[in-house]
């Protein structure tokens, strides 16, 4: 069965510092998607970043990165120059090739001004 | 992208009571879901809404106690029946298109059971 797991609960970052929060998954197939979800006080759930497991280049979105190690089965998320709107509730995500998704316990970030 | 409402935002129920949560999506999405997260924790699938058909239950989570419909490509509803302090809870839905890869969220609806 597929699992994810994000191994810190808890994150702080500086203002302006750079943080990346750690995600790990098993899986057996060969080609599926990895996601990264922004879930701010207000609860709504947001797409920060997204990795298709076929590509070898890293997925960027502005300050975000990721750092996708396909034999590893890792997807960290970096957040370069942190802000304070990046406070948040971290979800990393498997999407298997059937089209089920997968979720880990996510990681709470603190941005400290 | 597409935008996902969900109503009520919140609400406060009595033990042995139901309510039903509605969601709407701003666009036509060929899949969608419903999760529920307790405070600070995961998401957990509770289903998926099968348009014009049966949702497909997680293990754990049965149709008696969870009906779900979904009459067409934009709209569903969960229902939480004879409720329990149990299912307090943030109940989330979540639609996915045939050409995105990718699963956008409604706000939640907060579900408390007193």
């Amino acid at each position: 069965a597929q699992t994810v797991t994000q191994s810190q609960p808890e994150m702080s970052v500086q203002e302006a510092e750079t943080v990346t929060l750690s995600c790990t998954y098993d899986t057996s197939e060969s080609d599926y998607y990895l996601f990264w979800y922004k879930q701010p006080p207000s609860r709504q759930m947001i797409l920060v970043i997204r990795q298709e497991a076929y590509k070898q280049q890293n997925a960027t979105e502005n300050r975000f990165s990721v750092n996708f190690q396909k034999a590893a089965k890792s997807f960290s998320l970096k957040i370069s120059d942190s802000q304070l709107g990046d406070a948040a509730m971290y979800f990393c995500a498997y999407r298997s090739p059937g089209n089920q998704f997968y979720f880990g316990t996510g990681t709470s970030l603190t941005v400290i001004p | 992208s597409a935008v996902i409402s969900q109503k009520p935002s919140r609400d406060i129920c009595q033990r042995g009571t139901s309510l039903t949560i509605q969601c709407q999506v701003d666009s036509q999405v060929t899949m969608m879901f419903w999760y529920r997260q307790q405070p600070g924790q995961s998401l957990t699938l509770i289903a998926t809404a099968n348009q014009g058909s049966e949702a497909t239950y997680e293990s754990g989570f049965v149709i008696d106690k969870f009906p779900i419909s979904r009459p067409n490509l934009t709209f569903s509803t969960l229902t939480v029946s004879n409720m329990s302090p149990e299912d307090s809870s943030i109940y989330l839905c979540s639609g996915k298109g045939g050409w995105e890869e990718t699963q956008y969220f409604g706000p939640g609806t907060r579900l408390l059971v007193l």
